[in-house]
C-alpha cells in the first residue's frame, strides 16, 4: 500500500495551460514538501509546508497544505516547457521522525 | 560544484561482481542516505546515517551494505550484483535541528546496470 497516492500519474499539456496535481494520504503528516526531478538529474527540493492549510507560492507554482495535514496540491499556473519534469511530493509522519515518505511522482510534460 | 558529488555516475557490472558507490558532500549536514530509484515504484529509502557512528537500515537494505568513512563520506556496496538491483541510485543529505523537516539534497545520482 502506497502511503502517499499522487494523481495524475502523467500529464501532457500546452504551454500557457493551467494544471493541478495532487498528493493524498490516509495518514497525517508533520511536514510534506515537494521535489522537481529532471531527467539525468536528483530532486530538488521547491518547497517545505508545515501547518495545516497553509498555501505557499513560488512564482507561477503555489502548493497548498490540507487542513487535516493528510493532502497536498501544487498548482502551476501558465506552464512552460521549463516545468517540465517529475514531481514528488514527500511527507515526515510525525514530529520525531526523520524519515521521509515519497510518493512515485507525477511525470509533467510541457508542450511548446 | 555540486554540494552532493556521486561516483561514478553510469556503471555496467555483470552478476555476482562487488560494486561499490560512493557519496561525498560540502554541505556540512551530519545526516546520509541512499535511495533507489525504479520505474513505477518511486524512491525508496536503503540506509541512513546520522553520524558517522550510526548505521541505520532502511525499507530495502537486503543485498546492501554501507560505510560511513567520515562525516562527508558515505557509500553503497553491492557484494554480489544481482539483475534486479539494476537501477538509479542517489545519496542525499539533510541537516540536523531543532526545526528540522527532512528536506533531503540530493546528488545527480549513480546508474548501475547489472547484466
Amino acid at each position: 500500500t502506497q502511503l502517499l497516492e499522487q494523481s495524475p500519474q502523467f500529464l501532457s499539456i500546452q504551454e500557457g495551460e493551467n494544471l493541478t496535481v495532487y498528493c493524498n494520504s490516509s495518514s497525517v503528516f508533520s511536514s510534506l514538501q515537494w521535489y522537481r526531478q529532471e531527467p539525468g538529474e536528483g530532486p530538488v527540493l521547491l518547497v517545505t509546508v508545515v501547518t495545516g492549510g497553509e498555501v505557499k507560492k513560488l512564482k507561477r507554482l503555489t502548493f497548498q497544505f490540507g487542513d487535516a495535514r493528510k493532502d497536498s496540491s501544487l498548482h502551476i499556473t501558465a506552464a512552460q516547457p521549463g516545468d517540465t519534469g517529475l514531481y514528488l511530493c514527500a511527507g515526515v509522519l510525525g514530529a520525531g521522525s526523520y524519515q521521509l515518505t515519497f510518493g512515485k511522482g507525477t511525470k509533467l510534460s510541457v508542450i511548446p | 560544484d555540486a554540494d552532493v558529488t556521486q561516483t561514478p555516475r553510469n556503471r555496467i557490472t555483470k552478476t555476482g561482481k562487488r560494486i561499490m558507490l560512493e557519496c561525498s558532500q560540502t554541505k556540512g549536514h551530519d545526516r546520509m542516505y541512499w535511495y533507489r530509484q525504479d520505474p513505477g515504484l518511486g524512491l525508496r529509502l536503503i540506509y541512513y546515517s546520522f553520524d558517522v557512528k550510526d548505521i541505520n537500515k532502511g525499507e530495502i537494505s537486503d543485498g546492501y551494505s554501507v560505510s560511513r568513512q567520515a562525516q562527508a563520506k558515505f557509500s553503497l556496496s553491492l557484494e554480489s550484483a544481482i539483475p534486479n538491483q539494476t537501477a538509479l541510485y542517489f545519496c542525499a543529505t539533510s541537516p540536523t535541528g531543532v526545526a528540522n523537516t527532512g528536506e533531503l539534497f540530493f546528488g545527480e545520482g549513480s546508474r548501475l546496470t547489472v547484466l
